[in-house]
């Protein structure tokens, strides 16, 4: 079965940074692009962020580009999200995805930039 | 940048009607990579169409996709009570991606 693990969610001030995490299992992790899609409160979905099978190409959306960074760890089956200069704006649920077209997604984990 | 438009914002319909959701893109989708998404309150977003036109697996027919270039439709045939949700499409051929609004299908 097909799983993705979001994590790494807090509370955290503006200016902070946070870490997310997509746990995977169920299928073979190094086969697949995956995403990261984020929903603010209230709110639809915006993408976030993309990245190839190995790691080596990246894309991010106009919204964070040059603060967050996309990476994964194919040997650990895990999906990162490094996020610093937070903004209030950055508030959402964030979801990791499998695939091009997201096939599977995984529960979210909220993130909270407030003072 | 494609930016995706959804419409109907709000769609009123009973359950057995049929819905037409539209998704018109700011120019040309490459290779209808076009997915549509239903999002229940409270769940994570579920794949229901790619490539503009293919069901995912385990998706009923009565959902189905069409369209090419600019101009996308989703339609389910007969509405059921659980059918009742947002739905989003997502282009993802080229980045930055992106998804349409949103439309809410509610009970009349």
């Amino acid at each position: 079965e097909v799983q993705l693990l979001d994590s790494g969610g807090a509370l955290v001030q503006p200016g902070g940074s946070l870490r997310l995490s997509c746990a995977a299992s169920g299928f073979t992790f190094s086969s697949y692009v995956l995403s990261w899609v984020r929903q603010a409160p209230g709110k639809g979905l915006e993408w976030v962020s993309v990245i190839s099978r190995s790691g080596a190409t990246t894309y991010y959306a106009d919204s964070v580009k040059g603060r967050f960074t996309i990476s994964r760890d194919n040997s650990q089956n895990t999906l990162y999200l490094r996020m610093n200069s937070l903004r209030d704006d950055d508030t959402a649920v964030y979801y990791c995805a499998r695939n091009e077209f997201n096939d599977y997604w995984g529960q979210g984990t909220r993130v909270t930039v407030s003072s | 940048e494609i930016v995706l438009t959804q419409s109907p914002g709000t769609l009123s319909l009973s359950p057995g009607e049929r819905a037409t959701l539209s998704c018109r893109a700011s120019q040309s989708v490459s290779n209808r990579y076009l997915a549509w998404y239903q999002q229940r309150p409270g769940q994570s977003p579920r794949l229901l169409i790619y490539g503009a036109s293919s069901r995912a697996t385990g998706i009923p027919d009565r959902f189905s996709g069409s369209g090419s270039g600019t101009d996308f439709t989703l339609t389910i045939s007969r509405l059921e009570p659980e059918d009742f949700a947002v739905y989003y499409c997502h282009h993802y051929g080229d980045s930055p991606r992106t998804f349409g609004q949103g439309t809410k299908v509610d009970i009349k």
